[in-house]
């Protein structure tokens, strides 16, 4: 069974400093894909970054990157000089199976102060 | 608008009856998930369409739960009978079968059932 673990239900930042969302995760798989979504208080997933199994570079969509360290089965996201907007609920996922459904973590709320 | 659409945004119900939920996905996407988001819990998958076939569904999915995506197009989620345990944000997804967005599933707004 495939297993996504968030274990810090809220983060603080400062503005324009930089936050690690942490994100584990469980698979038998080889072949598997891992997303970050961020879900702001109106309810809409939005998608942020992917990180394929066999890409050996980390992903970055601009201030988004992702750390992927495959041995300790982490992916963890990077939101670099945080901003007021990025405040909202953030979720990992992963990919699974043939036809890719979304198995989701818990989530981590992030809060951005002035 | 070109992206996922769904109807209503917010439906309130009492126990007992039934409900219908629509989801239009992006046009040129001929895959559609739908997802189960209950308060503080990440999405939980519910079933899967690769065009009009229905090709998976989850163990959540009971028998008070039929989706239907007639013509490989729009999607309709019903629930008969409606429980309070059925209160929830209601998520639709769509992702298309190659391309360069191929990995993405690109999600709706969401409708949100209160069953009182």
């Amino acid at each position: 069974a495939q297993k996504i673990t968030q274990t810090q239900p809220g983060m603080f930042v400062q503005e324009k400093e930089a936050v690690t969302l942490d994100c584990t995760y469980d698979t038998s798989d080889q072949s598997y894909g891992l997303f970050w979504y961020k879900q702001p208080s109106s309810g809409e997933m939005i998608f942020l970054i992917y990180q394929g199994s066999y890409d050996e570079q980390n992903a970055t969509e601009g201030r988004y990157s992702l750390n992927f360290q495959k041995a300790r089965k982490s992916a963890n996201l990077v939101i670099s000089a945080s901003q007021l907007g990025d405040s909202a609920m953030y979720f990992c996922a992963m990919r699974v199976g043939g036809y890719s459904t979304l198995t989701f973590g818990k989530g981590t709320m992030l809060l951005v102060s002035p | 608008d070109t992206g996922v659409s769904q109807d209503p945004r917010h439906k309130i119900t009492k126990r007992g009856q039934n409900v219908t939920f629509r989801c239009d996905p992006i046009s040129e996407h001929n895959r559609l998930y739908w997802y189960r988001q209950t308060l503080g819990q990440g999405p939980e998958f519910l079933t899967y369409f690769q065009n009009e076939a229905q090709l998976e569904k989850s163990r959540l999915l009971s028998d008070r739960f039929s989706a239907e995506r007639p013509k490989g197009s729009f999607s309709t989620l019903e629930i008969q009978r409606t429980e309070q345990g059925d209160s929830a944000m209601y998520l639709c997804a769509s992702r298309p079968g190659q391309g360069f967005s191929y990995n993405e599933q690109f999600f709706g707004p969401g409708t949100r059932l209160t069953v009182l």
